[in-house]
């Protein structure tokens, strides 16, 4: 059964803290991607990753940064924590289909609230 | 950039009501399409997904979903809901070929029984 993991469902950081969010997959999945979900807005990609140390820019990344040091893990990091950062955020992974089917797979999300 | 574009972000309607959601997007070469859905406390998880083929596609749950290709549109159906429908959905879509996703706002859908 497939499996995407995220470290915390609920988080609360005060505004300037560095806050780390780490996601993990079981699957070997080449791609891993950070999404943050706001009510009416949708999910808007911040950051992906298509390898090990490999990182490109989503649609939203200011404010984040991203980390991938093994294939398994990706990690998204706000590195000076703010109050429009509240929000939910969704860990996802697929695999690397030549095929172009890309179905994503998703964590259960965490709730950061920033005070 | 290619957008996607759902409508009617609310939808209420009554148990073994027809259910019918848009999606537009805006890429003009081959795509690949889906549908996730979030039930309330819950994952997002794959409904249905069209790659190539039969444009009418089936999915879990009795949902169903018809890609038209002229019309630039992947509208989701199911013909008779429950209340255990209640769920928030979105479509998705992504260029043949490439790993990233580009979701709608999603459609918040509240069955009363």
């Amino acid at each position: 059964d497939v499996k995407v993991t995220q470290s915390s469902r609920y988080l609360v950081k005060r505004t300037g803290e560095k806050v780390f969010l780490e996601c993990v997959q079981d699957m070997d999945h080449e791609n891993m991607f950070w999404y943050r979900q706001d009510p009416g807005l949708g999910l808007r990609l911040i950051y992906f990753s298509y390898d090990v140390k490999m990182k490109e820019k989503g649609d939203i990344p200011e404010g984040y940064s991203v980390s991938r040091e093994k294939k398994e893990r990706f990690s998204l990091i706000l590195e000076s924590a703010s109050t429009n950062q509240t929000s939910m955020y969704l860990c996802a992974s697929s695999f690397f289909g030549t095929s172009g089917i890309n179905e994503q797979y998703f964590g259960p999300g965490t709730r950061l609230t920033v005070t | 950039a290619q957008s996607v574009s759902q409508h009617n972000h609310h939808v209420i309607l009554s148990e073994a009501a027809s259910l019918e959601l848009g999606c537009n997007y805006s890429y003009g070469g081959t795509v690949n399409l889906f549908w996730y859905v979030q039930y309330p406390g819950q994952h997002l998880q794959l409904l249905l997904k069209y790659f190539s083929g039969d444009p009418l596609v089936k999915g879990i749950k009795g949902f169903e979903a018809e890609f038209i290709k002229s019309k630039f549109s992947f509208n989701l159906r199911k013909p008779s809901v429950q209340w255990s429908d209640t769920a928030e959905y979105f479509c998705a879509v992504t260029p043949y070929g490439n790993n990233r996703l580009a979701f709608g706002k999603g459609n918040q859908v509240v069955v009363i029984p």
